[in-house]
């Protein structure tokens, strides 16, 4: 199986910076995924990470550590339209396909 | 806009009945997956299915079936409602192509809210 861990909620003020973090546990590792999704609404892509290191995204930034099974999400110069739930989702292996196990998300309240 | 249709965006009935789900992926993708989101338990994957066969289950109760018809298009039934499983579902598509070329991005479908009463 697997667990994935992100803390519940995060506050942060307009125009600073915030780091969402994931830690998990899994096998047949093959990506982590960072998927942004407002109340009532579908997920959206974010950002995919498969290798070690950063990826840059604009204010988005994600970075991953494969031997330390952790990943952050980075958001830079934050807006309040980032008041969302931040999920982080690990890909893995399975009988010829790749699906993606969600954690609970994150939910990070942007204030002025 | 994903691209990725679903209908109905809300559907409200009672325990014991059955509905369907559909849902229209993105033009050219061939993978589509089912999920179930509650507040107490987060996205949760239910099935996939990849160019009209099922490729991979989740957690699907039994009474929980699918099916991806020649036009790509998927449904998703669900039999004898309870209370428990009023949820957002979601529909979801990908390329994935096959052969292992890795995991693709999903695109969500904007949900289908039911409410079982």
């Amino acid at each position: 199986g697997q667990n994935i861990d992100q803390p519940t909620e995060m506050t942060a003020t307009e125009g600073a910076i915030v780091q969402i973090n994931c830690t998990y546990q899994t096998s047949g590792f093959n990506g982590l995924f960072w998927y942004q999704q407002h109340a009532g609404e579908a997920p959206t892509f974010l950002s995919y990470n498969v290798l070690d290191g950063l990826e840059e995204k604009g204010r988005f930034s994600s970075f991953l550590s494969r031997s330390k099974g952790y990943s952050y999400l980075l958001l830079k110069e934050l807006q309040m339209k980032d008041s969302a739930s931040y999920l982080c989702a690990v890909s893995a292996a399975s009988g010829g396909s790749y699906i993606p196990t969600f954690g609970r998300g994150t939910s990070l309240i942007v204030h002025p | 806009d994903s691209g990725v249709t679903q209908t109905p965006k809300h559907l409200i009935t009672a325990t014991g009945q059955r509905v369907t789900l559909r849902c229209s992926p993105r033009s050219g993708d061939l993978s589509v997956y089912w999920y179930q989101q509650s507040l107490d338990q987060g996205l949760q994957f239910l099935i996939q299915y990849y160019n009209g066969e099922e490729r991979a289950k989740g957690n699907i109760l039994e009474r929980f079936s699918a099916q991806q018809f020649p036009d790509l298009h998927s449904e998703l039934n669900l039999s004898s409602l309870e209370l428990g499983d009023s949820a957002l579902y979601f529909c979801a598509s990908s390329v994935d192509a096959r052969g292992g070329e890795g995991p693709n991005e999903q695109f969500f479908g904007p949900g289908t809210r039911l409410t079982v009463l």
